[in-house]
């Protein structure tokens, strides 16, 4: 079975700090990654996925993730962190070839940014 | 493009009453579609995947009984919480996958169950 694991629960960062969350999968076929935002009050959105190709993804707001198959990791990534990238991130992956695609999500990690 | 409308986006009942959820593709045709529940400060749990014309499958520990999900359209799939009770109160997240790609995801704005 797929699962996906985020190790920051909650991560705390000054604005114009860097910015990396993690996410490790188990899963041994091919899978699609996907990272989710959700802002305070307001429903998820995509921030980016992965789905073949390059492994380094480049999103919205700045955002890009890496896919490192070895590792079966997919970490979030920000140079630079704004006050208002304050929310709940979500990894997920699901299975292409399975037959309901669904996508797994992992347990979130909430980012405070510090004005 | 590609809009999951959900409705209501907050609702109270009283114990032991029912509540229905709706969750439409505005400009899509949605082959699939999720439900997800969400506990305070928690991820999203699946709880069952609702393809049109079928019966929905459900997650491991999920009453089906309880939760009734009727997807009747390529447009709307329903979640019905039936006898409600206060551990239910929770948020409630649809996502309908595109018919036309195998990646295209998106979410409803999520209701606010709140059994009283």
């Amino acid at each position: 079975a797929q699962s996906v694991s985020q190790h920051n629960h909650h991560v705390i960062l000054s604005e114009a700090a860097s910015l990396e969350l993690g996410c490790n999968y188990s899963y041994g076929g091919t899978v699609n990654l996907f990272w989710y935002v959700q802002y305070p009050g307001q429903h998820l959105q995509l921030l980016l996925k992965y789905f073949s190709g390059d492994p380094l993804v480049k999103g919205i707001k700045g955002f890009e993730a890496e896919f490192i198959k070895s590792k079966f990791s997919f970490n979030l990534r920000k140079p630079s962190v704004q006050w208002s990238d304050t929310a709940e991130y979500f990894c997920a992956v699901n299975a292409p070839g399975s037959s309901a695609s669904k996508i797994i999500f992992g347990s979130g990690t909430r980012l405070s940014i510090r004005p | 493009g590609a809009v999951v409308s959900q409705h209501p986006s907050r609702v109270i009942c009283k114990s032991g009453t029912s509540v229905k959820i709706e969750c439409r593709s505005l400009d899509f045709q949605a082959t699939t579609m999720f439900w997800y529940r969400q506990f305070p400060k928690q991820s999203l749990m699946l709880m069952a995947t609702s393809n049109e014309g079928s019966k929905a499958t459900y997650e491991q520990g999920v009453e089906k009984d309880k939760f009734l999900i009727n997807h009747a359209s390529l447009t709307l799939s329903t979640l019905t919480v039936t006898s409600a009770h206060p551990e239910d109160s929770s948020f409630y997240i649809c996502s309908a996958k595109r018919a036309d790609t195998n990646y295209g995801y998106t979410f409803g704005s999520g209701t606010r169950l709140t059994v009283v």
